[in-house]
């Protein structure tokens, strides 16, 4: 079957670093995406991975290794906005997105 | 610029009541549509998607149903609600393939039937 697994909650404090992490087994891979969401609203597309590697947007990147089925999303300078589930999410074969539960993060004055 | 609507943004509805929510996308043309359900502190489930009118492809079989009457255009409907319907309700498009890497949603409708 397919399965994302991802920390069930995360609590960090304003102004640090925080890394969230992802992995994932599924039939076929074509990227994968991180998103925002705050309580109570839609999921806000933050980044996408489809090589291996870096990408950095701001205070948060993303990182990918398809070897492994493994990714995190790292965000610098912690500020109370931050505070949301981040989502991760793979693109499989088929181009049908499987999503994880979602890492609730508690940011922390 | 593309932009999506959804609609009622929440309501109460007893068990046994019919559903119907609807979503359009502006500014594009052929989009991709996606239905999905979010249960508190869980993933989103796909319902339904849709890659052009009439063409509806089912992902769970349950007492939902989803109609593509226009382009952009899309709605969720249920004859019959269940207590297990409750849940948030999202919409979403993407261009075909993908393209731009990105799923577009709208802004839910929170659903609780009692």
């Amino acid at each position: 079957g397919q399965n994302i697994d991802q920390p069930t909650e995360m609590t960090a404090t304003e102004g640090a670093i925080v890394q969230i992490n992802c992995t994932y087994q599924t039939s076929g891979f074509n990227g994968l995406f991180w998103y925002q969401q705050h309580a109570g609203e839609a999921p806000t597309f933050l980044s996408y991975n489809v090589l291996d590697g870096l990408e950095e947007k701001g205070r948060f990147s993303s990182f990918l290794s398809r070897s492994k089925g493994y990714s995190y999303l790292l965000l610098k300078e912690l500020q109370m906005k931050d505070s949301a589930s981040y989502l991760c999410a793979v693109l499989d074969s088929n181009y049908q997105l499987i999503w994880g539960a979602g890492t609730k993060l508690i940011i922390k004055p | 610029s593309q932009t999506i609507h959804q609609w009622p943004a929440t309501l109460v509805q007893p068990v046994g009541s019919p559903l119907s929510l609807e979503c359009t996308v502006e500014g594009t043309s052929n989009p991709n549509l996606y239905w999905y359900r979010q249960a508190a502190g869980r993933g989103l489930q796909l319902l339904f998607y849709s890659v052009g009118i009439g063409q509806i492809s089912s992902e769970v079989p349950q007492n939902l149903s989803a109609s593509r009457p226009q382009d952009r255009q899309f709605i969720l409907s249920s004859k019959k609600l269940l207590l297990s319907d409750s849940g948030f309700y999202l919409c979403a498009w993407t261009d075909r393939g993908f393209d731009t890497g990105e799923l577009f949603f709208g802004e839910g409708s929170r659903l609780t039937v009692l």
